[in-house]
């Protein structure tokens, strides 16, 4: 079956950068976009950003433009968010997640199974 | 970028009961518009996509209507695993991809 799996807990620093990683099996790896959203605690969903792993192409939300970046390995099938220059605001649950084909967005299923990031000095 | 507003913030439903949720989009979004239910300390699920087509393994007990910028999801009777919060989201016009503000459906 379809699995995202997500790497484990990250504790950071104010103005560090964090790497979160999303393995992912049980489909042809480039030929449906990943997603990134984040939730803060007790608040809602919020996406961040997409990669398109077929052809690399990116589309991210306007408030995480310049400090984010969304990357692929298509030899391990894997996908990477780094969000940069973090503050306490971006505390929260990170999760990837599968939508549509090549271009299209796509309803999002399945999800990974969250990352927390804690930014605390 | 489309808002999505999502009413009421808490529904207070009995077991066996029927709940409606509503989802407006400040935009038409056609009919590309999920559901997503949430449990404490999960992750997301989706429920329903296209507006009104369950996702695999999805009880029927869950159906979803509209078109446009109006939508509803409907629980028909709820069971104790149903209570949860639940998401509107549009991908009909994007980037960016929006959620709505969440309904959370607890037991009255």
């Amino acid at each position: 079956q379809v699995q995202l799996m997500q790497s484990g807990a990250e504790v950071k620093k104010p103005g560090a950068s964090v790497r979160v990683s999303c393995k992912t099996s049980g489909y042809t790896f480039n030929s449906r976009g990943i997603s990134w959203v984040r939730q803060a605690p007790g608040q809602g969903l919020e996406w961040m950003g997409r990669i398109n792993p077929f052809n690399g192409v990116t589309n991210y939300a306007q408030k995480f433009q310049a400090r984010l970046t969304l990357t692929t390995d298509a030899s391990t099938s894997t996908v990477y968010m780094e969000l940069r220059s973090l503050t306490s605001d971006d505390t929260a649950v990170y999760y990837c997640t599968r939508g549509g084909f090549y271009d299209s967005s796509g309803p999002f299923d399945p999800w990974g199974q969250g990352t927390l990031v804690t930014v605390s000095s | 970028e489309i808002l999505m507003t999502q009413s009421p913030a808490t529904l207070s439903v009995s077991p066996g009961e029927r709940a409606t949720l509503s989802c407006r989009a400040s935009q038409s979004v056609s009919t590309n518009l999920a559901w997503y239910q949430q449990k404490a300390g999960q992750a997301p699920r989706l429920l329903i996509y296209g507006a009104s087509t369950r996702a695999t393994g999805i009880s029927a007990r869950f159906s979803g209507s509209g078109s446009g910028t109006e939508f509803t999801l409907t629980i028909s009777s709820l069971q104790s695993e149903d209570f949860a919060v639940y998401y509107c989201q549009q991908y009909n016009n994007w980037p960016p991809l929006t959620f709505g503000g969440g309904t959370k459906v607890q037991i009255k």
